[in-house]
C-alpha cells in the first residue's frame, strides 16, 4: 500500500510540449511538496502546499504550475517544456509534528 | 537562511569497517535534522532524525547519527559497513514549524567494497 505515489514514472517528450505529473498520498498529511533532482543529484524545493493552499513557491519559472484539488493530491503541470526541465521530480508529504518527509518514487522527465 | 553542507562527494570504506558520512548545518533557530538514503532509480528513504533529546540518534539499518550543537554537525555513522549500504546519502535540515520545507545537502555517495 504505497504511501506517496506519483504517475507517470517515466515521461519522454519534445520541447515545447505541455505535460503533467500527478501525486497522491494516503498518509493523511496536510502538507505536500514538489522537489526537483537534477543530473548532479541536487535536490531543490519547488513548491509546498498546506491543505490545498500554496505556502512555498521558490524561484521556479511560471511555466510550472502546481495544483492541489484536495489535501491528498498535488499535481505539477509544466508548459512549453525546455531541455533544462529534464530531471527527476519528487513528490513528498510531511509528518505534521516532526516534519519528516515521505517521498514518492520520482518521475523522470526527459525533454528531447 | 538555513543550509546544509556535506563536504565529501564520495566516501569509500571496506565491508566490516566503520563508516562516517559528514554533515554540517546552519540555521538561526533550533535545527531539525534528518538523514535520507537514495538507491539508484528510487525515491528517498528516511533513515533517522534529530528533533530534541539525546544527541545520539539511532535509526534504520544500524545507522546512527550524533548531533553536536557546538560544531553544528550531524554526522552519520555505522559501526560495520555492508556492501548493501552503498548508496547516495542526504543530510537535511529545517527550522521552525512543521510544514516548512527540508533543505538538503548535495549528497554523499557511499561505496562499500567487499
Amino acid at each position: 500500500d504505497t504511501a506517496v505515489s506519483q504517475t507517470p514514472k517515466y515521461l519522454v517528450t519534445q520541447m515545447g510540449n505541455d505535460k503533467s505529473i500527478k501525486c497522491e498520498q494516503n498518509l493523511g498529511h496536510d502538507t505536500m511538496y514538489w522537489y526537483k533532482q537534477d543530473s548532479k543529484k541536487f535536490l531543490k524545493i519547488m513548491f509546498s502546499y498546506n491543505n490545498k493552499e500554496l505556502i512555498i513557491n521558490e524561484t521556479v519559472p511560471n511555466r510550472f504550475s502546481p495544483k492541489s484539488p484536495d489535501k491528498a493530491h498535488l499535481n505539477l503541470h509544466i508548459n512549453s517544456l525546455e531541455l533544462g526541465d529534464s530531471a527527476v521530480y519528487f513528490c513528498a508529504s510531511s509528518h505534521p509534528t516532526t516534519g519528516e518527509l515521505f517521498f514518492g518514487e520520482g518521475s523522470r522527465l526527459t525533454v528531447l | 537562511a538555513q543550509s546544509v553542507a556535506q563536504p565529501e562527494d564520495q566516501v569509500n570504506v571496506a565491508e566490516g569497517n566503520p563508516l562516517t558520512v559528514k554533515c554540517t548545518y546552519s540555521v538561526s533557530g533550533n535545527p531539525y535534522l534528518f538523514w535520507y538514503v537514495q538507491y539508484p532509480n528510487r525515491g528517498l528513504q528516511f533513515l533517522l532524525k534529530y528533533i530534541t533529546g539525546d544527541n545520539l540518534v539511532k535509526g534504520s539499518y544500524g545507522f546512527e547519527a550524533e548531533f553536536n550543537k557546538s560544531q553544528t554537525s550531524f554526522h552519520l555513522k555505522k559501526p560495520s559497513a555492508l556492501v548493501s549500504d552503498s548508496a547516495l546519502y542526504f543530510c537535511a535540515v529545517r527550522e521552525g514549524q512543521a510544514g516548512t520545507a527540508l533543505i538538503f545537502g548535495k549528497g554523499t555517495t557511499l561505496s562499500v567494497s567487499s
